[in-house]
């Protein structure tokens, strides 16, 4: 299994959708957990981290981790076109490790 | 806000010269990180720096990389004798303290293009 691993997408949602972005990771990267954003030909900019199993809320932006499943998931609510940007889920082991990433486009 | 700086954004060399690609990560920062984007592909770790040592590293950063802190301020990564493979984004990265603990700040980038 890939260490980390994102549907490539595109994910395309309505403007004031609830979008959702899903990763699951290997044993080898189970440390703690990150979301990114990346807009294309930009560096990628930290949405938020979890580290325990659960939910974790920050504005619009909800973050969920289910370790016995190896998932974790970001919930971006009342989406915006502004939220068009590829996010990548990361994983801790030794270093970061970073999923391919998900393309979503938020339609107007 | 605290930034990482990376000079030059743009960077094209001839295939197997030798470029300098320079950050300035934040400056209470302690860990120091290097990676790079190939052209619709995903973000690949290459090294770690802590304490003027790498820390880490990967399979892709064999003994073409380097990389240095010279200063107080600066840390570079110097590619030699570059290959067309070479051509990539590559991101400075630093944090805090451990990443796991505190994520990375990424840089702008500098996007190396061998011709």
């Amino acid at each position: 299994q890939k260490e980390v691993e994102q549907n490539s997408g595109p994910l395309s949602v309505p403007e004031g959708a609830i979008a959702s972005l899903n990763c699951t990771y290997s044993d080898r990267v189970s440390q703690s957990f990150f979301w990114y954003r990346q807009y294309s030909g930009k560096s990628p900019e930290l949405i938020m981290s979890i580290y325990s199993n659960g939910d974790k809320e920050d504005g619009r932006f909800t973050a969920q981790l289910n370790k016995a499943s190896q998932y974790v998931s970001l919930l971006i609510r009342d989406s915006q076109p502004s939220d068009s940007a590829t996010y990548l889920c990361a994983a801790y082991g030794q270093n970061f490790v970073f999923g391919p990433g998900t393309r979503l486009s938020v339609l107007p | 806000e605290p930034e990482v700086t990376q000079t030059p954004s743009h960077q094209v060399t001839q295939m197997g010269q030798e470029v300098i690609l320079r950050c300035v990560p934040i400056s209470n920062h302690l860990y120091f990180y290097w990676y790079r984007q190939i052209l619709g592909q995903k973000v690949e770790f290459l090294v770690s720096f802590y304490n003027n040592e790498i820390s880490e590293k990967s399979e892709i950063f064999d003994d073409q990389f380097s990389v240095e802190r010279p200063d107080g301020s600066n840390f570079t990564l110097k590619i030699r004798s570059t290959k067309l493979e070479d051509s990539a984004m590559y991101f400075c990265a630093s944090s805090e303290g451990p990443g796991r603990e505190y994520g990375y700040t990424f840089g702008s980038g500098t996007r190396l293009t061998v011709v």
